[in-house]
Parts: C-alpha cells; sequence; structure tokens
C-alpha cells in the first residue's frame, strides 16, 4: 500500500532557530500534500495545502512566512519552522494523495522548542 | 461548506462488546468518506474510507462503516472491541470540489473498559 515517510519523528530546538520537517511518498506520485497541526487532545488543524510545483495554500490564522513550505517534486513536500518559539511545540502531521483516491499519513513529528 | 459532526467527544464501551462511533457530514456534492484511528503517541492511521460501490465498508481490525446517503452519516461500528482498540478516532469527509482537502470530525475517544 501506499507510504508517506515523515522525519524526523521528534525534534528538540531551542528557541530561534529553524527546523525543517520532511514528507516523502515512498511508492506513489503526491499530486498534493497537506500539513495538519494538533495540539494535545485536539483534532487535526489544516495549515496548508501544497500542489507540487505551486506555492502553497495556507489556511486563515496561518503565517506562512513562519511556517514555510515546499513541495518541489511529487514526492516530496517539507515543512521548515522559522525561528521557533515554544509555542511552535505541537505534533506535526503530513498526508499526501494522489488526486483524492486516499490519503496516507505519515507518521508524525513532535517538535518541542526550548 | 461541508463540515463534519463526531456526536461524541468519547465512548466507554466494555471489553468484547460492540460498538458504534457516529459521524455525520454536510455536504451538497458527492463526497469521499474516511475514518482514520490514531493511537497515543503515534501518527494516524487509515481504517476505512468510502470513494463509491457499495455502501458497506470493511477495514482493517474487523471495523466496517455504512454509508447512508440520505442521512449524510458514515457511522463505525465493530461487533466486539478489545482493549487494543482503545484510540483516537477521527471521520473525515473530502470531494473533488475542495481540491481534496480532508473535512476533520474532532474525533470521538474510545474507552475500554476492562
Amino acid at each position: 500500500g501506499a507510504v508517506v515517510s515523515q522525519h524526523p519523528s521528534r525534534v528538540i530546538c531551542k528557541s530561534g532557530t529553524s527546523v525543517k520537517i520532511e514528507c516523502r511518498s515512498l511508492d506513489f506520485q503526491a499530486t498534493t500534500m497537506f500539513w495538519y497541526r494538533q495540539f494535545p487532545k485536539q483534532s487535526l488543524m489544516l495549515m496548508a495545502t501544497s500542489n507540487e510545483g505551486s506555492k502553497a495554500t495556507y489556511e486563515q490564522g496561518v503565517e506562512k512566512d513562519k511556517f514555510l513550505i515546499n513541495h518541489a517534486s511529487l514526492t516530496l513536500s517539507t515543512l521548515t519552522v522559522t525561528s521557533a518559539h515554544p509555542e511552535d511545540s505541537s505534533f506535526y502531521i503530513c498526508s499526501a494523495t494522489d488526486r483524492g483516491n486516499g490519503y496516507t499519513f505519515g507518521s508524525g513529528t513532535r517538535l518541542t522548542v526550548v | 461548506a461541508q463540515s463534519v459532526t463526531q456526536l461524541d467527544s468519547q465512548v466507554p464501551v466494555f471489553e468484547e462488546a460492540p460498538v458504534e462511533l457516529r459521524c455525520n457530514y454536510s455536504s451538497s456534492v458527492s463526497v469521499y468518506l474516511f475514518w482514520y484511528v490514531q493511537y497515543p503517541n503515534q501518527g494516524l492511521q487509515l481504517l476505512l474510507k468510502y470513494l463509491s460501490g457499495s455502501t458497506l465498508v470493511k477495514g482493517i481490525n474487523g471495523f466496517e462503516a455504512e454509508f447512508n446517503k440520505s442521512q449524510t452519516s458514515f457511522h463505525l461500528r465493530k461487533p466486539s472491541v478489545h482493549i487494543s482498540d482503545t484510540a483516537e478516532y477521527f471521520c473525515a469527509v473530502s470531494s473533488m470540489d475542495s481540491n481534496y482537502q480532508l473535512i476533520w470530525g474532532a474525533g470521538t475517544k474510545l474507552i475500554i473498559k476492562p
């Protein structure tokens, strides 16, 4: 079946530094990738949608200059949290789909900013 | 606009008893429907999905769901639960018109009592 690899699974960084999270579709072409954030005991919050080769579409309230998304190929999308602060600590999950027939999720990245 | 309602935030049930997790959606177009499970401290895993065809969909781990267009529901069922089913369950809907963006329910925590 479809597999999406997301890494790192956990990262601890100092306040003010940047962190890059990668999301790769291993055996299918991901026409669209999604980035979610999950706060404790809450549902997923969609941050942005990216189609290969185009700029990401950010949801209202998500700072595009802080959460940089790049979807340079049909198998790779990256989320960079720039100048991270403790309030950015969260669980980030990516998802990939090939024209909506199914969604495959990465295993998530637990970001802790100290 | 599409929306998904999971009426129960928590469902406690005894081990080996049947369970139903409710999901209702609102949409004016044809939809794709999904159930995902999230085990503690893990990413999301697809349980089952409805894209077209038979309205009764069987998934992994003994779960099944029935698409009811007239009631706009996609309830998840399992005839006999195990302690290992303890997790958070999310219902989601998407359509071509929304660029395949998944609209999520708030989640239902399934609590298995011994």
